[in-house]
């Protein structure tokens, strides 16, 4: 069956710092790829992005890049806000699945001053 | 604005009772939600397919009978929790067909 892997966080960063969250994945087929972002007491967000291998979904600053050689697609953001404190699900929609969704485990985001 | 609402965003309820939740389409008609449950620190798990005006989907390893899907319209879809105890305590969030669209969440808490 289809599953995301997530690292654990949380993981605190200083304003600024430059932010990596990394993500693979396991399919059949070629899924479309997602991150959301989940903000304290709020629902989920679509963050970005990807359909297709090498494609890269970008917003806010953040980016990711659908890899299909080593099944990941990581986050990263150049320079984190305390703004952007949040936690954040990797998640995939199979081809023909339905539109269906698959989870990471989500990781916390702190970002301090 | 929102495209998708629910309602209560949160509820308290004894055990035993029963809840509603509502999820509405503003914006769309929707033929095919999709209902999650979060508990707290953790990621969301597919509870159900709910799809107008047939019988709702359910993921492995969820009571069809405890977790009432009805979905009537092209605007609503219902969750009812019947007889719930204190485990189902939990963020349920509906989802339309769209990625891009999911409702704000219902907070349950069973005492």
């Amino acid at each position: 069956g289809n599953s995301v892997t997530q690292m654990e966080g949380p993981v605190t960063l200083s304003e600024e710092a430059f932010l990596t969250i990394n993500c693979t994945y396991t399919a059949t087929g070629y899924p479309s790829l997602f991150w959301y972002v989940q903000y304290p007491g709020e629902g989920l967000q679509l963050l970005l992005k990807a359909t297709k291998a090498d494609d890269k979904g970008s917003n806010k600053g953040f980016e990711a890049t659908y890899r299909k050689e080593t099944t990941s697609f990581h986050l990263e953001k150049g320079s984190v806000q305390v703004s952007d404190s949040a936690v954040y699900f990797c998640a995939l929609s199979e081809a023909g699945g339905g539109n269906k969704l698959t989870f990471g485990t989500g990781t916390q985001l702190k970002v301090e001053l | 604005g929102a495209v998708v609402s629910q309602h209560p965003s949160w509820v308290i309820c004894k055990s035993g009772t029963s809840v509603k939740i509502e999820c509405r389409s503003l914006d769309f008609q929707a033929t095919t939600m999709f209902w999650y449950r979060q508990f707290p620190k953790q990621s969301l798990m597919l509870m159900a397919t709910s799809n107008e005006g047939s019988k709702a989907t359910y993921e492995q390893g969820v009571e069809k009978d405890k977790f009432l899907i009805n979905h009537a319209s092209l605007t609503l879809s219902t969750l009812t929790v019947t007889s719930a105890h204190p485990e189902d305590s939990s963020f349920y969030i509906c989802r339309l067909r769209n990625e891009q669209f999911f409702g704000p969440g219902t907070r349950l808490t069973v005492l």
